[in-house]
């Protein structure tokens, strides 16, 4: 099963628009992180928000976490065609930080 | 990716084969992990390891075995392969942030 859920499955923009992506989880979580994995390759570790704060930025990326609604998003600014990958959010539980239970992902595509 | 390496990069089998992925990182993490990816889905834990003693059960690890040969070596087996487990496998690492690192993947293809 799991934890997150992306929301949209899919976003496609405009080079240089916002692109806005969010995650919903059920449980109680010690941190949320965002990867981004280009098609078929690895995931990279974008941005990690610990339950106790509230917004994070790096560069273009801004991601915020509400944890009464139990909800994230992450805000990707002036996007560009680099940017076209899948974005998933990933959740470590409050019990135990050992393991990511990891969201099904939303596939954003940037038109140059 | 080049701290963590995964072989091989691709893969055929036949149904009933033993087939053995490996993984390699040379990022000092005592943390290692292995992952199922379907198409256009999520990634599902199989197992993970804390330390070369510590062995733990994923969500999914029915139909998978690891070995952890050392600190920077983990290794997956399917002991006898199936079609439905055709995916792309991916391992990773983490610090103690919890953030992961992960190997290109290996794309296996059970027939």
């Amino acid at each position: 099963s799991q934890q997150g859920e992306e929301d949209p499955q899919a976003l496609s923009i405009q080079e240089g628009e916002n692109a806005t992506m969010n995650c919903s989880y059920k449980t109680s979580i010690n941190n949320l992180q965002w990867y981004r994995q280009n098609s078929g390759r690895g995931l990279v570790h974008l941005i990690l928000i610990r339950s106790n704060e509230r917004e994070k930025h790096s560069g273009r990326l801004r991601v915020t976490l509400d944890t009464s609604k139990k909800s994230s998003s992450l805000l990707i600014t002036a996007s560009r065609a680099a940017d076209t990958a899948s974005y998933f959010c990933a959740t470590a539980g409050a019990g135990s930080a050992r393991q990511l239970t990891f969201g099904s992902g939303t596939q954003l595509t940037v038109l140059p | 990716d080049a701290d963590v390496t995964q072989t091989p990069r691709n893969r055929i089998t036949k149904t009933g084969k033993r087939i053995m992925l490996e993984c390699s990182q040379t990022k000092g993490h005592d943390r290692m992990y292995w992952y199922r990816q379907d198409p256009g889905l999520g990634l599902q834990l199989i197992y993970y390891s804390f330390d070369v003693k510590d062995i733990n059960k994923g969500e999914i690890s029915d139909g998978y075995s690891v070995s952890r040969q050392a600190q920077a070596k983990f290794s997956l087996s399917l002991e006898s392969a199936i079609p439905n487990q055709t995916a792309l496998y991916f391992c990773a690492t983490s610090d103690l942030r919890g953030e992961q690192y992960f190997g290109p993947g290996t794309r296996l293809t059970v027939t």
